[in-house]
This record gives structure tokens, C-alpha cells and sequence, in this order.
């Protein structure tokens, strides 16, 4: 497996939809977990933390099964502006703040 | 805002010249790291630093190498250009949040491009 892995997309929905971006990790002893958003030639930009309770901010809403190494984002009511690459992330047990990036899901949300 | 630039944000060189990138930040964090970005392959880190003349390699550092003299900067240094290097650099500070561990911020990126 690789070390995150994420369904490229695109995803293409319609304003108002509600998406799912789902991610895989492969080591169990990770402990910190982020959804980045990059837009087209942009720098990368922390969404939000992913917690083991799951956390909502807004209509983004993040979920966390560390049985399954599995992450998720649930995004309502899709705006044109969420269209963007979302990007899991997860940090490399075991190395003082070194993160492992995937290769990002891009959405495309159409009028 | 993280408080991070990098110099210069485009370049365009030709390949066996050294090229040397800045990443400059202001508010006095003890990591940042350097990564590239290319189609297909997400970002990779190539070498990162955890204070002042402490730097380690990253996934890859082949034909980079770094230097941190002083907290607020982080130079990447390609030693003679190949057009595999041609790509988007982009430096990150990282953070402590509370509970939730370290986290990394980045700066805009630079455009490199090896003729």
C-alpha cells in the first residue's frame, strides 16, 4: 500500500452537491492527520485537522477510522470557489514534523 | 499568513548552472523544509531543517543541497541544474498546535525552470 493514497478525480459536481474525498494510510502509528487545499498555482493551505471524534468546521466535515487507516471529507453544499485539489495528509511516525502528502483529489464544481 | 516569501517566485536557467533558492521566514520557527512538486508525484521533501546548521535529507535529495545559517532563512541549492529538476519549489515552516501536534505552513513556491 502506498504510504497515503487518494482517488485522483476529477470530481466534477454541480453547485449545492455534497462531495466525499476519501484516503488511505499505510502506517498504523501515525498520529496527526490534516486535509490541505491547493488551489491551481498555489502554495498548499491547511483545511483543517482531523481528529478521532471527527470534526466539523462549516460545511466541512472530516472523519477518522485508524482501524481501517482511512480519512475522510464530506463537503455540503458544494460552492464554485471549494474547486481546488484537496490534499490528505498525514505525519511520518516516528520524525518530529515531517508530513506525508497525497497526491490530492481535485474537485471541480460547476454552476 | 506564516510569514514565509521566497525568492525568486520564477527562474529559468540552463542546465550545469548552480541555482540557489531562498526561503525566508519572520516569526523565529525552528523547522522548515523544502519540497518539490511535479505532475503525478504530489509533493516530495527533499531536505529539511530543525534549527540553525541542523539539516537532514529528506526522499529526494539527490543533486540538492542546503544550508541554514541563520533561524528566518533556508537556502535549497542545486549544484548544476538537469532538466529533472525542472519543477515547483515550495518551503514550509512547521507548528506546534496544541494537541493536535505539528503542522506546516507554506510559501508561495518558485517556478524553476532547467533548459
Amino acid at each position: 500500500r502506498k504510504e497515503v493514497e487518494q482517488d485522483p478525480g476529477p470530481f466534477n459536481v454541480p453547485e449545492g452537491a455534497t462531495v466525499a474525498f476519501n484516503c488511505t494510510y499505510s502506517n498504523s502509528a501515525s498520529q496527526s492527520f490534516f486535509w490541505y487545499r491547493q488551489d491551481c498555482r498555489k502554495e498548499p493551505k491547511l483545511l483543517m485537522s482531523v481528529y478521532s471524534s471527527g470534526n466539523e468546521d462549516g460545511r466541512f466535515t472530516a472523519q477518522l477510522n485508524r482501524a481501517s487507516q482511512y480519512i475522510s471529507l464530506l463537503i455540503r453544499d458544494s460552492k464554485l470557489s471549494d474547486s481546488a485539489t484537496y490534499l490528505c495528509v498525514v505525519n511520518r511516525a516516528g520524525s518530529q514534523g515531517n508530513l506525508i502528502f497525497g497526491k490530492g483529489t481535485k474537485l471541480s464544481v460547476k454552476p | 499568513d506564516a510569514g514565509i516569501t521566497q525568492s525568486p517566485r520564477h527562474k529559468v536557467t540552463e542546465t550545469g548552472t548552480p541555482v540557489t533558492l531562498r526561503c525566508h521566514q519572520t516569526e523565529n520557527h525552528r523547522y522548515m523544509y523544502w519540497y518539490r512538486q511535479d505532475p503525478g508525484h504530489g509533493l516530495r521533501l527533499i531536505h529539511y531543517s530543525y534549527g540553525v546548521k541542523d539539516t537532514d535529507k529528506g526522499e529526494v535529495s539527490d543533486g540538492y543541497s542546503v544550508s541554514r545559517s541563520k533561524t528566518e532563512d533556508f537556502l535549497l541549492t542545486l549544484e548544476s541544474a538537469t532538466s529533472s529538476q525542472t519543477s515547483v519549489y515550495f518551503c514550509a515552516i512547521s507548528t506546534y498546535r496544541g494537541g493536535h501536534g505539528e503542522t506546516q505552513y507554506f510559501g508561495p513556491g518558485t517556478r524553476l525552470l532547467v533548459l
